[in-house]
């Protein structure tokens, strides 16, 4: 059974803190993703990468960053976490082809005070 | 600006009638089309897909409709549980690589 994991199912950090969200697939999967789901925004993409060491910025990567040295391991982090980071956080992964589905993890809900 | 949107934010549809979720578009380049499911404290899971060269997919008790004319798709339920209560996500990707989602409708079926 394919399998994303997120290390955290919940998160309180303070304003300011460096803040690592791991996730981990084993489906040998070339695509991993990172979204946020916030109430009226739905899922919005934030980093993205097709392979190992590679990345592409999404729609909102301001604040984050992230990191993928192993295939199935992708990290995804807050610099200096602020309050407006407080959502869900969702980490997918796909294969390499067209019109293929995302599978996700089951989401790390973050707040930060 | 968003490139998927889902205009009804919530539906309600009684047990056994049928359900339609709707979804429209901006980008023409959009190449497949996908509807997730979300129940609570999970994450989004596939529920189905369409291709921007067909324009009526169908898998079991759902169908998914593309109007490319139109931008615009919609996905039916037919007929409704109490268990398809949840929150559906209609997506998009050019290329299948980066997939844009839209803000989500919250289904209720009431028994």
């Amino acid at each position: 059974d394919v399998k994303v994991t997120q290390s955290s199912r919940y998160l309180v950090k303070r304003t300011g803190e460096k803040v690592f969200l791991e996730c981990v697939q084993d489906m040998d999967h070339e695509n991993m993703f990172w979204y946020r789901q916030d109430p009226g925004l739905g899922l919005r993409l934030i980093y993205f990468s097709y392979d190992v060491k590679m990345k592409e910025k999404g729609d909102i990567p301001e604040g984050y960053s992230v990191s993928r040295e192993k295939k199935e391991r992708f990290s995804l982090i807050l610099e200096s976490a602020s309050t407006n980071q407080t959502s869900m956080y969702l980490c997918a992964s796909s294969l390499d082809r067209e019109g293929e589905k995302l599978f996700f993890g089951s989401g790390t809900q973050l707040s930060v005070l | 600006d968003q490139q998927v949107k889902q205009n009804s934010p919530s539906l309600s549809v009684q047990e056994g009638r049928i359900s339609i979720l709707n979804c429209d578009y901006t980008n023409s380049m959009f190449d497949y089309f996908l509807w997730y499911k979300k129940y609570p404290a999970e994450g989004p899971t596939f529920l189905i897909s369409i291709s921007s060269i067909k324009d009526k997919n169908e898998d079991g008790r759902f169908t998914v409709f593309l109007n490319k004319s139109a931008k615009h798709l919609s996905l039916h339920i037919v007929p409704s549980q109490p268990g398809d209560s949840a929150v559906y996500f209609c997506a998009a990707s050019v290329g299948g690589f980066k997939t844009i989602f839209g803000a989500g409708t919250r289904l209720f079926v009431k028994a």
